[in-house]
């Protein structure tokens, strides 16, 4: 079966820009997750959805993040403005689990942002 | 802040040696797992192991976890070049919806 999809894998932006990252989950899969993972660190959950409704973003830094997901599926990730501090690998995740409860979460391969 | 704490923070071993690390966390869980991010392969998930299980095992890993010291270990036997990699675990806190936090993570390297 096809993977997580992210797009794109790098991007390289001036501080105060906008930048969006789209993630394709696993088809049937209900659960989606954005994580941040700074260099030399864990990955820091951001959101999680199941379906289109959000499960917690209470680390999301709602002042420049939003995030969305569309009919369930696909979801973005937008930063308005870029601050310094976002450069990260912005993962994607998702797993079948539906209605609570731990599965196991499957990868993408990430979106390298930098920030200057 | 971050549930897990793995430790060592880094470990060399050569091929064929074993690798135990291990992960701390704070409050109470319902299941812990092991991730594996290396820059071929990304972020795999090893394993999961429940509140209510003291040990399980899949190929070469072994985990163990001990919920009344809040602690789990992760044992790779026989260590390979390829195991070279960061490892983290993740926990998600008792009650509520399946929320996952991420450790540091211990960084592996295998000598061949």
């Amino acid at each position: 079966e096809a993977g997580v999809a992210q797009s794109p894998r790098y991007k390289i932006i001036e501080k105060r820009q906008s930048v969006a990252f789209w993630c394709n989950p696993i088809s049937g899969h209900a659960t989606l997750y954005w994580y941040q993972q700074i260099l030399g660190q864990g990955p820091k959950l951001l959101i999680q959805f199941q379906n289109n409704g959000v499960v917690d973003d209470s680390q999301l830094p709602k002042d420049r993040f939003s995030a969305e997901r569309l009919k369930g599926v696909d979801s973005t990730l937008k930063i308005q403005p870029a601050k310094l501090e976002d450069s990260a690998v912005y993962l994607c995740a998702s797993s079948s689990i539906r209605g609570g409860g731990a599965d196991t979460q499957y990868f993408g391969p990430g979106t390298r942002l930098t920030v200057l | 802040s971050q549930q897990g704490e793995e430790d060592p923070q880094a470990l060399s071993i050569q091929e064929g040696e074993n690798a135990t690390m291990n992960c701390s966390y704070k409050t109470s869980i319902n299941n812990l797992q092991w991730y594996r991010q290396n820059s071929g392969r990304g972020l795999v998930h090893l394993i999961l192991i429940r509140s209510n299980e003291r040990e399980k095992h899949s190929g070469r890993l072994r985990v163990t976890l001990d919920t009344s010291k809040k602690s789990s270990s992760l044992l790779i036997t026989a260590s390979r070049a390829a195991d070279t990699a960061s490892y983290f675990c993740a926990t998600d806190a008792a009650g509520g919806s399946y929320i996952p936090t991420f450790g540091r993570g211990t960084s592996l390297i295998v000598h061949p």
